[in-house]
């Protein structure tokens, strides 16, 4: 079955600091690969995707994502953190191998909460 | 602006009261969903819909309806709320094609039951 991990529930860094919040997906076909930020009382924003070609994926406010197939995973990451990047953070997978219907699904992980510190 | 709008953004009721959340999308998306986000669950889907007239449960139907009548529209229908219907509700929608592949979700409807 397909689904989605996010290891860590609240990852913490200081302000200028790298930041890494890890995800792994389980998919029975090829992924296509999300990162969805949500701020307090807000919807879900997208952050970037990773549907084929280069590993390394550039996405909104200084993001990147890394694929790494072996590992099956698609860590979100930023050399340098902001105390406005605080938020919740989802990865989110569709297999696109499946039933016509049922490969607009996305699947999403449990969520990361990442601090910042001054 | 392309958007997907919900209303309520914030609703309590009774257990046992009807109610409806509305999501209209103004993108011709043929494809729209509902999901409930719950602590340490993260988001699961409700229901979702392929076009008019199409619709399909995802993995946590029970207590919930919905409809598809028009294109842009997409309401979720609780017909007897109870109190583990208590979550933060988003509605979502995609065109499926094109680059983009991902999901434009509305604000968010915070339900609370008692």
């Amino acid at each position: 079955a397909q689904s989605v991990a996010q290891p860590e529930d609240q990852v913490n860094v200081a302000e200028g600091n790298p930041l890494t919040v890890k995800c792994t997906y389980s998919v029975s076909g090829n992924p296509y690969l999300f990162w969805y930020v949500q701020y307090p009382n807000r919807g879900l924003q997208f952050l970037l995707k990773y549907i084929t070609g280069d590993n390394l994926v550039k996405g909104s406010y200084g993001f990147e994502a890394e694929f790494n197939k072996s590992q099956t995973s698609f860590h979100l990451k930023k050399p340098s953190a902001l105390v406005s990047d605080s938020a919740l953070y989802f990865c989110a997978v569709r297999d696109m191998n499946g039933r016509w219907d049922s490969s607009y699904k996305l699947i999403f992980g449990s969520g990361t909460r990442l601090l910042v510190r001054p | 602006e392309a958007q997907v709008t919900q209303n309520p953004r914030y609703l309590i009721t009774v257990t046992g009261k009807k109610l409806t959340v509305t999501c209209s999308q103004n993108m011709n998306h043929e494809y729209m969903s509902w999901y409930r986000q719950d602590p340490g669950l993260g988001l699961r889907q409700i229901y979702y819909s392929m076009n008019v007239e199409v619709t399909d449960k995802g993995d946590v139907p029970e207590g919930y309806k919905v409809s598809r009548k028009e294109k842009r529209n997409f309401p979720l229908i609780l017909e007897s709320p109870s109190p583990n219907q208590t979550s933060l509700y988003f509605c979502a929608s995609s065109s499926g094609t094109g680059q983009t592949y991902g999901y434009t979700f509305g604000s968010g409807t915070r339900l609370t039951v008692v």
